[in-house]
């Protein structure tokens, strides 16, 4: 199946502890992107990646990190510097020169 | 950076109604979708469409990029059109980045 998926679905952390979102692509896209949704609340970006190796602050990156060493996987590291990390985070991705955007399932992210 | 609205924010409907959302955005753009976000979070692709008129089954939706909005029409509503509608666009000066509106939450009642 051709897609994005993240993991996990549902994720619990204690405060202080750092924590690492996957998200996985086999579409060929070029472009990912990592959002946070708050409850009631449209989506806001936290990163970006146009190509491997290299990667964008979005509009929400303080307490966050990204690596983009291949172009399927671009994993969202929420560290504990992110004063209220608990939310709902979606991946993204879209091919290269324009174009439809598509999203993974996201990953439900609760601290303790 | 490009601001996104849209309204109404909050929508109750009977099934069997048709209604319309609305997205106004402040600059010019070269890419906008429609998102249904579902009970379980999963954002569902609903329309691709910068400019013009596009339908699909129950739902259409247009975009007059001259004057800076997009309309989503859902016609005969389902209790399955429940869930939060999203407008997002690219453009303007920050081109690489979909801006998401607030979103408008409909509720189908039977």
């Amino acid at each position: 199946d051709g897609g994005i998926t993240q993991s996990p679905k549902y994720l619990f952390r204690k405060e202080g502890q750092n924590v690492t979102l996957s998200c996985e692509q086999n579409l060929n896209h070029d472009a990912m992107y990592w959002y946070r949704q708050d409850p009631g609340q449209g989506l806001r970006l936290i990163y970006y990646s146009q190509i491997v190796n290299d990667f964008q602050k979005g509009d929400i990156a303080e307490g966050y990190s990204v690596s983009r060493e291949k172009k399927e996987s671009f994993p969202l590291t929420v560290t504990s510097a992110q004063k209220n990390p608990t939310a709902f985070y979606l991946c993204a991705s879209r091919a290269s020169g324009g174009g439809e955007q598509f999203f993974g399932p996201g990953t439900r992210l609760t601290v303790l | 950076g490009i601001q996104v609205e849209q309204s109404p924010p909050d929508l109750i409907l009977q099934e069997g109604a048709n209604s319309t959302l609305r997205c106004n955005f402040s600059d010019s753009v070269n890419n906008l979708q429609w998102f249904h976000q579902n009970p379980w979070g999963q954002l569902i692709n609903l329309f691709y469409i910068p400019s013009g008129t596009k339908q699909n089954g129950r739902l259409s939706a247009t975009t007059v990029a001259t004057e800076r909005y997009s309309l989503l029409y859902i016609s005969s509503s389902q209790t399955t059109d429940s869930g939060v509608y999203f407008c997002a666009v690219r453009g303007g000066a920050a081109g690489n980045k979909l801006t998401f509106g607030g979103g408008t939450r409909v509720l189908v009642k039977p």
